[in-house]
């Protein structure tokens, strides 16, 4: 069991370019969330997945964001059209769900976004 | 709208001191978790907590829950340096649905 794997680590990027992160859960783990954090404050929501269903969006979720798990295994973050509010890290996180809750959720490294 | 707040944002404590983080949030709550944030990197979960009253202890931290209060601790017993990091209460609502996070204490333990 290697933990939630993200790539790429870092990412800097133009204004108005495209990025993708990719994000493998531990393996198992049916539900799978993104987060967004920026320096100095706590994670926000922005959606999760349980098995390849995408349950749940933030508001913070714009219409330039997309997150698939297509096969309910690994999953991919698009941001479109980059703005410098956009950079952050962006923290992948997965879970197995079972009866009664508590279910510890593993975080990933997160992927560094810049976008100049 | 659930909201969490935690106390002190910063704390700067002696080694061997004791002292406690407070997380109180606005709403019911059936989960609550403890994560550890070293600078750069990501979260270490330390704790989670499903029920009131509920207490758990790992080396010198320990983590409780008053549910009626809306209110969990995290209290550092004879803190060293090692435990110097950014630690943040999360909660949760339904099972394995979104997290809503404190703002962080971020804590320097000086020799």
């Amino acid at each position: 069991d290697t933990g939630v794997s993200q790539d790429p680590r870092h990412k800097i990027t133009k204004r108005g370019q495209n990025v993708t992160f990719r994000c493998d859960p531990i393996s198992e783990h049916n539900r799978l969330y993104w987060y967004r954090q920026t320096l100095g404050q706590g994670p926000e929501f922005l959606t999760y997945f349980q098995n390849e269903a995408q349950l749940e969006k933030s508001r913070l979720l714009s219409d330039r964001f997309s997150a698939e798990r297509p096969k309910g295994s690994f999953s991919t973050l698009e941001i479109q059209r980059t703005e410098q509010g956009d950079s952050a890290m962006y923290l992948c996180a997965s879970s197995q769900q079972r009866q009664g809750g508590g279910n510890t959720i593993y975080f990933g490294e997160g992927s560094w976004l810049t976008v100049v | 709208e659930l909201k969490v707040e935690q106390n002190p944002l910063f704390l700067s404590m002696q080694e061997g001191k004791n002292y406690t983080i407070y997380c109180n949030y606005s709403t019911t709550s059936d989960r609550l978790y403890w994560y550890r944030q070293d600078p750069g990197k990501s979260l270490e979960s330390l704790f989670v907590l499903l029920s009131n009253g509920a207490v758990k202890q790992e080396g010198r931290l320990m983590a409780s829950l008053d549910t009626k209060a809306r209110l969990s601790t995290l209290h550092i017993t004879a803190a060293v340096h090692d435990l110097s990091a950014t630690y943040f209460c999360a909660v949760g609502r339904t099972s394995g649905s979104r997290l809503t996070f404190g703002e962080g204490t971020q804590l320097t333990v000086n020799p």
